[in-house]
């Protein structure tokens, strides 16, 4: 079974600061299947990243994804207000064949 | 324009069975490497996958379902419909359909706005 952990729970920070947030896997992974999502409080998850480092359609460039085996990392350069969101990494390929991490609530300090 | 939405009953009793349908648009669900999954999301807590269905018929199911949940597409109609029997009121979520592609490492590409699904007597 993979399982992925995100770390922060919660990540306490400042427009214009940048947010770490990590995704750890159980095991190994294909880079090529690892994704990342952020979702807003009564809205549907939005893809941001795919294959650990692509970014999705209309994703500003702010946001970068990189990491590879069993540590990936979601970066964004410098928040903006609308960033303060819930983030979650996601895999494919494993089992269960899609798993997705609990989540990381990035927050304004 | 890709949209899916997800429609069905948003009451439901325990034990009962419970059929969601995602209508989709802008894309088909007949064009290789494509696929259309269900997600859930209980109140507050994180995102679980259940199912999906590709475009060479293979259908997939999360192993903790315990095969309560069958899901089925009609190419023709758009739609792919999630069966859930059984059900109890743990199943209370939002659930989203989501399609995917082979070129975005099956990531789940667009989403639904989802349908709150509640489970109580």
């Amino acid at each position: 079974e993979v399982v992925l952990t995100q770390s922060p729970g919660t990540l306490s920070l400042s427009p214009g600061e940048r947010a770490t947030l990590s995704c750890r896997a159980s095991q190994s992974l294909s880079s090529d299947y690892l994704a990342w999502y952020q979702q807003k409080p009564g809205q549907a998850p939005r893809l941001l990243i795919y294959a650990a480092s692509n970014r999705a359609t209309g994703i500003p460039d702010r946001f970068s994804g990189s990491g590879s085996g069993t540590d990936f990392t979601l970066t964004i350069s410098r928040l903006e207000p609308e960033d303060f969101a819930l983030y979650y990494c996601q895999q494919y390929g494993g089992s269960p064949l899609y798993t997705f991490g609990q989540g990381t609530k990035l927050e304004i300090k | 324009q890709i949209t899916l939405k997800e429609s069905g009953p948003t009451v439901v009793k325990p034990t009962q069975t419970l059929t969601l349908t995602c209508t989709f648009s802008g894309f088909s669900l007949s064009t290789h490497g494509v696929g259309v999954g269900w997600i859930r999301q209980p109140p507050g807590k994180a995102l679980e996958w259940l199912a999906i269905a590709y475009w060479d018929s293979d259908k997939r199911y999360s192993p903790y379902l315990k095969s309560r949940f069958t899901i089925t597409k009609d190419t023709s109609k758009n739609q792919v419909v999630l069966t859930m029997t059984n059900l109890d009121p743990m199943d209370t979520a939002t659930y989203y359909c989501a399609n995917t592609h082979r070129a975005f490492g099956y990531g789940f590409i667009k989403w639904g706005q989802g349908t709150l699904v509640t489970v109580s007597s």
